[in-house]
């Protein structure tokens, strides 16, 4: 079946300095890679997709790409906000399927 | 733009008690999902709807019921609650199955 493998948390850093939480995944399909962001008390919600390979997907400031070759998809964001300490998943859609795989999820936590 | 409601919020049971948590979306999304959230693990797959009166399992259906009455509601029940459960159960719903709207989620307590 699909797996989503990120980096285990948790991961605190400081405010302004930069982040990437790595993922990668296995499939034997050609899924569309998510990633989705989970603040306290709420569920998760999208922050960006990607469907196509190589392609860039972006949201408030954070970036990824999808890395076909590779068989990644790393989040990063140059400057990290308070605002930012969430659990941040990274998702896997397989058409065939049609079910969504997600990672353990990545608690982040920035200090002011 | 619309919402998902999950009821109750927080939902307290004894071992071996048959627990009904409730989903409510207006979305007017086609397929609807209940997810399991444990701690420090990702979100499993309970069941989910494709449409009304239908279900199918996902990977972790043993010990769980669901039913999907209409199209804007759909219901998860744990058939018999075990000892020192926590778990927090995630209802989400999508227009096309890949782009998913999540509730704020129960929170469950098994005493």
């Amino acid at each position: 079946g699909d797996s989503v493998t990120q980096t285990e948390g948790p991961v605190t850093l400081s405010e302004g300095t930069s982040l990437t939480v790595n993922c990668s995944y296995e499939t034997k399909q050609y899924p569309t890679l998510f990633w989705y962001v989970q603040y306290p008390g709420e569920g998760p919600q999208l922050l960006f997709k990607v469907p196509k390979a190589n392609e860039k997907g972006s949201n408030r400031g954070f970036e990824a790409t999808y890395n076909k070759e590779a068989t990644s998809f790393h989040l990063q964001k140059a400057s990290v906000q308070e605002s930012d300490s969430a659990v941040y998943y990274c998702a896997l859609y397989n058409t065939n399927t049609g079910k969504l795989t997600f990672g353990d999820g990545t608690v982040l936590t920035v200090k002011p | 733009g619309g919402i998902i409601t999950q009821t109750p919020k927080f939902l307290i049971g004894q071992e071996g008690q048959k627990l009904t948590l409730k989903c409510q979306q207006n979305f007017n999304h086609d397929t609807m999902y209940w997810y399991r959230q444990d701690s420090g693990k990702g979100l499993r797959l309970i069941y989910y709807s494709i449409t009304e009166n239908d279900l199918q399992k996902g990977d972790l259906s043993e010990g769980y019921d669901a039913s999907r009455e209409k199209k804007s509601s759909f219901s998860l029940t744990v058939t018999s609650a075990q000892k020192n459960e926590m778990a927090v159960f995630l209802c989400a719903s999508s227009p096309q199955g890949y782009e998913q709207y999540f509730g704020p989620g129960t929170r469950l307590t098994v005493l």
